[in-house]
């Protein structure tokens, strides 16, 4: 059974730092794993999604790497913004299910 | 470019009433699947379906159930609804596998139990 874990589960960081949000999952069999950024009380916002073919992908000040057979992801912000505090989830979609399991989320707060 | 459109987006229903939630994937997706996220939970996969039959199901309530149509939406009924129903919920949908596998998630429907 797939397990996905996140850490840290919350992050209070000063504008301007570089972070690092791991995730972490016990299936390697996997499709693709996916980025979410979500907002307090709103929906699912895809950041980026790597295929198991992949090694990283790249948006704006973000990036996701993915080692599948470590069974690990990191996303990677760079110059963090008060803008960027968010709830950050991963998601992977593990071969031969229809459906993603969840990462239990990293709280993400930029001050100021 | 066309999202998936869930209603109603908010919903407020009281105890042991019965919801219905409507999803409307992606022009030419044939794959719908339902998440519900509770209060300060992560998302949890209820149940998935490909070319209108179930696909894969997770920890639904056998107080809900949910069909595909021939139009591809989707629906999902609640009955007897309890307050830990109360959750944010998810469709998601996918198009013909092409190998990647994606799902595009829809905005949520809040169900809030009084």
């Amino acid at each position: 059974k797939q397990e996905v874990t996140q850490i840290p589960a919350a992050l209070s960081v000063p504008e301007g730092e570089n972070l690092v949000l791991n995730c972490s999952f016990t299936d390697s069999a996997i499709y693709n794993l996916q980025w979410f950024r979500q907002d307090p009380g709103k929906g699912l916002t895809s950041l980026l999604l790597i295929q198991s073919s992949q090694r990283e992908q790249t948006s704006g000040r973000l990036n996701a790497s993915l080692d599948k057979s470590s069974g690990r992801s990191t996303l990677y912000i760079a110059a963090s913004q008060p803008g960027d505090s968010a709830t950050y989830l991963c998601a992977v979609y593990t071969s031969g299910t229809y459906k993603y399991i969840f990462g239990t989320g990293t709280r993400l707060k930029v001050l100021a | 470019a066309a999202g998936v459109i869930q209603s109603p987006r908010h919903l407020i229903k009281e105890k042991r009433e019965t919801a219905t939630l409507k999803c409307y994937p992606i022009p030419r997706h044939d794959t719908v699947y339902w998440y519900q996220q509770g209060p300060g939970q992560d998302p949890q996969f209820l149940i998935s379906f490909y070319e209108k039959m179930q696909s894969d199901k997770g920890s639904i309530p056998d107080r809900f159930s949910a069909q595909q149509f021939s139009d591809y939406h989707s629906e999902l009924n609640m009955s007897s609804l309890e307050l830990g129903d109360s959750a944010l919920y998810f469709c998601a949908s996918s198009p013909p596998t092409g190998g990647e596998y994606e799902q595009y998630f829809g905005p949520g429907t809040r169900l809030t139990v009084t």
